[in-house]
């Protein structure tokens, strides 16, 4: 079965410091992988997606950047961390163009 | 106007009771539809999946699409306190996009 791994869990980083978030997923191949936010109380934003290796493309433009390195390594980073970059980030994988996205426990980030 | 309303909520039933969480889409391409079950400081986890209008049952859950009116719902018989969580409705293109609502939170009562 599909497996997503995300971590940290929780991380508090001061405004203007480095973010590397890091996805893997596990039981699939060549998935088409998804970095999502939640606010609190809100609904999902799609910040990137990609297709394979390499390929990234970008919902909204901010102060965020994604990576693909490997086939099942998908990582979220920044430069440097806003206030407004806070919540919950979650990693998300599709297996195929029909099937349902599969999250990850996520990764919620204060900025402080 | 977003492409995918659902009822904000919350939501608060008594344990037992059947709860009915409801929403609507604007965009006549979604094909596929979904519901999650999101607990808190968790990622939303799948509950229903289903393809074009009717029914779809898997035990207490029952998801229905309407394609005529553009609404799905979500039935949960003989609620649990369990089923306490955010719930998130969310609709594909046959392109794959997904477009999701920001969520009912429900509180079963014991």
């Amino acid at each position: 079965s599909q497996t997503i791994h995300q971590w940290p869990a929780t991380l508090v980083q001061p405004v203007g410091s480095p973010l590397s978030l890091e996805c893997t997923v596990e039981g699939t191949s060549n998935p088409n992988l998804y970095w999502y936010r939640q606010a609190a109380g809100r609904g999902l934003q799609l910040l990137f997606y990609s297709v394979g290796i390499g390929q990234i493309s970008s919902e909204v433009p901010q102060n965020l950047s994604a990576s693909r390195p490997q086939d099942r390594q998908f990582i979220l980073s920044s430069k440097k961390l806003l206030l407004s970059d806070s919540g919950f980030y979650l990693c998300a994988l599709k297996s195929g163009t029909d099937s349902p996205l599969h999250f990850g426990n996520g990764t919620r980030l204060t900025v402080t | 106007q977003k492409e995918v309303e659902q009822d904000p909520g919350p939501l608060s039933v008594p344990e037992g009771a059947i709860v009915s969480l409801n929403c609507t889409y604007s965009n006549s391409a979604f094909q596929y539809f979904m519901w999650y079950r999101q607990y808190s400081r968790k990622g939303p986890e799948l509950l229903m999946y289903t393809y074009s209008s009717g029914n779809k049952e898997d035990g207490r859950f029952t998801a229905q699409v309407d394609k005529s009116s553009k609404y799905i719902s979500l039935f949960i018989r003989d609620s649990q306190p369990s089923d306490s969580a955010t719930y998130l409705c969310a609709a594909n293109t046959n392109a794959g996009k997904s477009t999701f609502g920001d969520g009912t939170t429900l509180t079963v009562k014991p």
